[in-house]
């Protein structure tokens, strides 16, 4: 049973582009919201996190944007550049700050010069 | 500073052999844990560890062990490995003082085959 929905599952972007990937949920006791970032031959990476009573987070080209009744994230990325191109995974946690984070099927994203 | 470390990088395994992954932290943290990633799958959680002598099964535990003697280091053994247990797996760590952008801290990985 996933219950961290992720997609899609690959997306292939021209550089500048907005790549969008979209994560739903349905346990209402999530809490945490993490994106993380994950190079070939690598660990993944957190890149950005927020938490249920914030509806957008900005760091630096890289947004979420939260619509807790629609039990819906996303992942936005401005500017995209071929430096980008990596695998991104959503992920859910409640009781924040334990260790039991459910993480979505990861989208594969491609950034063409 | 070398973060989390795991060895081996690569392993290939026969049916009913039986190996260690190794992890180790050098960051003091409290929580480790062992994800295996899978295609199509993501990360799943097999087991995790809130300190020393305290450990706790995640979504897909069976078929693994752990043990979390110091704060270390936290191994993870395949008693008698078969195939569905081919896959990458990612040991990770945290601080115990989380905020919201307090990260997992993840290896590099072992790939594991079983033939």
């Amino acid at each position: 049973q996933q219950q961290v929905k992720q997609s899609p599952q690959s997306l292939i972007v021209q550089k500048g582009g907005i790549p969008i990937i979209n994560c739903a949920y349905e346990n209402t006791a999530f809490d945490y919201f993490p994106w993380y970032q994950q190079f070939p031959g690598k660990g993944p990476a957190l890149l950005i996190a927020i938490r249920p009573d914030v509806s957008e987070k900005k760091e630096g080209r890289f947004t979420i944007s939260f619509n807790k009744s629609a039990k819906q994230f996303s992942l936005h990325i401005m500017d995209s550049q071929p430096g980008d191109s990596a695998t991104y995974f959503c992920a859910a946690s409640s009781d924040f700050g334990n260790e039991k984070l459910t993480f979505g099927t990861g989208t594969r994203l491609t950034i063409i010069p | 500073n070398a973060g989390v470390t795991q060895t081996p990088k690569f392993q290939v395994l026969k049916t009913g052999q039986s190996m260690t992954l190794q992890c180790a932290q050098d960051m003091n943290h409290e929580y480790m844990s062992w994800y295996r990633q899978d295609p199509g799958m993501g990360l799943r959680l097999i087991h995790y560890s809130v300190g020393a002598g305290i450990t706790d099964q995640g979504e897909v535990p069976n078929g693994y062990n752990v043990s979390r003697s110091t704060t270390e280091d936290f191994p993870l053994r395949l008693l008698s490995a078969a195939p569905p247990q081919t896959s990458v797996y990612f040991c990770a760590s945290r601080s115990r003082q989380v905020s919201y952008n307090s990260p997992l801290h993840f290896g590099n990985g072992t790939r594991l085959t079983v033939t």
